[in-house]
């Protein structure tokens, strides 16, 4: 099985900050026959489903703030907000969808400093 | 718009077996791979599996086969997965997904 590591588990920010957090996977997610990394991104807010917010590395779900952006190959990946909001404040998951079974991370909590 | 709308918190007892419900509308329902997740209680996602509604072709998580068992509706456009032997391991929150779109989930209990 693919190992997604998210780092880090927590992170907290203010208001306005530019926040990164990461992604690694065991094993390289570019698919060779056309040259995309089968790698997505998804928001979870207390109570609530998981949210889209990135697939194929980069392509931002339609509807979501272009301050999310996605980025990365291979086996490394990154999401960025650009500039935090308080409706950001949530759990962060990558998930593989490269090959069998999918895998998460074990994800990312951004909480208010 | 796309729905899936999952069927209710069960409370079940442990060697006992679940049956749950995610009702798609707003799309043409054998399209599109219908996946499973699994959340524990303050934890991350896990994949169980999915099924192609047209064919009911399967794809599984090895750590959930002969756990999980997926199957459809189409007369209906109504995704299921039964969870047999339960036991405390098993209380969870499910997921139907199709990736961009997400049930409320299920939130099943297994307690004596």
């Amino acid at each position: 099985d693919i190992v997604m590591t998210q780092t880090p588990s927590s992170q907290a920010v203010s208001a306005g900050e530019k926040v990164t957090m990461s992604c690694k996977s065991s094993q390289s997610l570019l698919y060779s026959g056309d040259q995309k990394n089968y790698l997505a991104w998804y928001q979870q807010k207390p109570g609530q489903s998981p949210k889209l917010l990135i697939y194929l590395a980069s392509t931002r779900e339609s509807g979501v703030p272009d301050r999310f952006i996605g980025s990365g190959s291979g086996t490394d990946f990154t999401l960025t907000i650009s500039s935090v909001q308080a409706e950001d404040l949530a759990d962060y998951y990558c998930q593989q969808h490269y090959s069998y079974p999918y895998t998460f991370g074990a994800g990312t909590k951004l909480e208010l400093k | 718009q796309v729905k899936l709308l999952q069927s209710g918190a069960a409370l079940v007892k442990p060697g006992a077996s679940v049956k749950m419900s995610c009702k798609a509308s707003g799309y043409t329902f054998t399209d599109y791979w219908v996946s499973w997740v699994k959340q524990s209680h303050g934890k991350s996602l896990e994949w169980i599996g999915e099924i192609y509604p047209n064919s009911g072709a399967t794809n599984f998580n090895e750590k959930f086969k002969g756990k999980a068992t997926l199957t459809v509706d189409k007369s209906t456009s109504t995704a299921y997965m039964e969870l047999s032997r339960l036991t405390s391991e098993d209380s969870a929150i499910y997921y139907c997904s199709l990736g961009a779109y997400w049930g409320q989930g299920t939130l099943v209990t297994v307690s004596s």
